[in-house]
């Protein structure tokens, strides 16, 4: 599976948006980006998933770029309680290849949502 | 309200004691996982079961051992022969061949001194 480079920390302001990238520019044509959350001393938590098309859920909105070498995790409207590690993983699809379904979590970007 | 239990929350043993964590779910998952995480890291994956009476090591299997005897069940045993236990556990579960994500546990952390 294709590795991914995320930011290792940072800040934004509760209510506003919250843009964490990914690059993930060895990433090839049947492997999806998959965006998880840790709060602190929990499992994680899963938010959403794409392939080429941009995505959105009752969580958060994902963009891929035209290439798919990165992504974006938008966070429309942050809340102290969107503070965590959030964790960009590149997973191929496990209908085409016999991965065993595994999910390889690198470090992820520490977010802290400040007052 | 399906979901995934670990047991218990808080785990204290001595050192050379093998310890049992265990893992349970009622979501009809057919694959199961075990992760560690230690302080600041990310999570690393020790075993793994797509099916009933059939598991693979992970990247850090050493010292680890598991059975998968039930569906719904994935225990982990810490062995003495882990050197550094002390750790966050965590368990996942997910269908098998499916995009859907994991869903995990809450997690337990052992110590050992």
């Amino acid at each position: 599976d294709a590795k991914t480079t995320q930011p290792t920390s940072m800040d934004c302001a509760e209510g506003r948006a919250a843009n964490l990238p990914c690059n993930h520019s060895t990433i090839s044509g049947n492997e999806y980006v998959y965006w998880y959350r840790q709060i602190h001393s929990q499992g994680p938590q899963y938010i959403i998933h794409g392939l080429k098309n941009n995505e959105t859920n009752e969580m958060a909105s994902l963009i891929i770029t035209e290439d798919r070498k990165s992504s974006t995790l938008i966070l429309p409207h942050a809340t102290l309680r969107d503070t965590a590690v959030y964790y960009c993983i590149v997973r191929a699809n496990p209908m085409i290849k016999a991965a065993g379904n595994k999910l390889t979590f690198g470090g992820g970007t520490r977010v802290l949502v400040k007052p | 309200d399906g979901g995934i239990t670990q047991s218990p929350k808080y785990l204290f043993r001595k050192e050379g004691q093998n310890v049992t964590l265990s893992c349970e779910q009622n979501l009809n998952h057919d694959a199961m996982y075990w992760y560690r995480q230690d302080p600041g890291q990310g999570l690393r994956l020790i075993y793994y079961s797509q099916i009933v009476n059939d598991f693979q090591k992970g990247d850090i299997a050493e010292g680890y051992s598991v059975s998968r005897e039930k569906k719904e069940s994935f225990p982990l045993t810490v062995t003495s022969a882990q050197k550094n236990p002390t750790a966050f556990y965590l368990c996942a579960s997910s269908l098998r061949d499916s995009l859907y994500g994991y869903t995990f546990g809450s997690g337990t952390r052992l110590t050992v001194v």
